[in-house]
């Protein structure tokens, strides 16, 4: 069974904080790791896709590494905003046709 | 581009009924996977279609099945109802092509929230 962890399970920061959080998977039969964003109400939003040891990503504000070799993906937010409110998904690309996704962080900012 | 399309949004049922849970997904994308959202347990794989194929199942019981259309629309059936069944469940399509059906992202629907009582 492939565990994709994600910490912490929540946030709270004030607006202008920035903030990160961690996505970890395992380091063997990599292919990709996916970022999603989750608003309430809302679906899934892709953010990111990323597929080589060392990527960095950038949207805007948010960016994200990856780690292939120890398993890990940081998804960093600068100068958060009320309405980057919302549950951060991260999810594992392995050798079966199927993304295993982590429980997700929920990050609320306070304005 | 119209986006995902699930339908129905909601739907209500009572145990030991069978439902089916229909899926549009953005033309072009054959690519169609299902995963069902519980709290506490985040997005659970149901299963992933590709070209009528199904690629790969996660750990659900036999009564939870799909199938894919030649235009690449899906549809997930859930037979024998149980309590436990109740969730958002969510279709997502992408690119994937037949090699590796990770370096396109998914592109989720709004989902269908079922109730069983």
């Amino acid at each position: 069974i492939l565990n994709v962890e994600q910490s912490p399970q929540s946030l709270h920061v004030q607006e202008g904080d920035s903030t990160n959080f961690t996505c970890s998977f395992p380091s063997s039969n990599f292919y990709a790791l996916h970022w999603y964003r989750w608003e309430t109400a809302k679906s899934p939003e892709a953010l990111f896709v990323m597929t080589l040891n060392g990527d960095e990503k950038k949207k805007g504000r948010i960016s994200a590494t990856l780690n292939t070799k120890e398993g890990y993906s940081y998804l960093y937010i600068k100068g958060s905003q009320p309405e980057d409110s919302a549950t951060y998904l991260c999810a594992f690309g392995g050798s079966n046709y199927k993304l295993t996704f982590g429980k997700g962080t929920l990050l609320t900012v306070n304005p | 581009k119209a986006g995902v399309t699930q339908t129905p949004r909601y739907l209500i049922k009572t145990r030991g009924q069978q439902v089916t849970l229909s899926c549009s997904p953005i033309s072009g994308h054959r690519s169609v996977s299902w995963y069902q959202q519980t709290p506490g347990q985040g997005l659970q794989f149901l299963f992933e279609y590709f070209s009528e194929t199904q690629r790969n199942k996660g750990n659900f019981p036999g009564r939870f099945s799909g199938r894919q259309f030649s235009n690449s629309r899906s549809e997930m059936n859930v037979s024998t109802l149980e309590l436990g069944d109740s969730a958002l469940y969510l279709c997502a399509s992408s690119l994937a092509g037949t090699g590796s059906s990770y370096n396109s992202p998914l592109h989720f629907g709004n989902g269908t929230r079922l109730t069983v009582t």
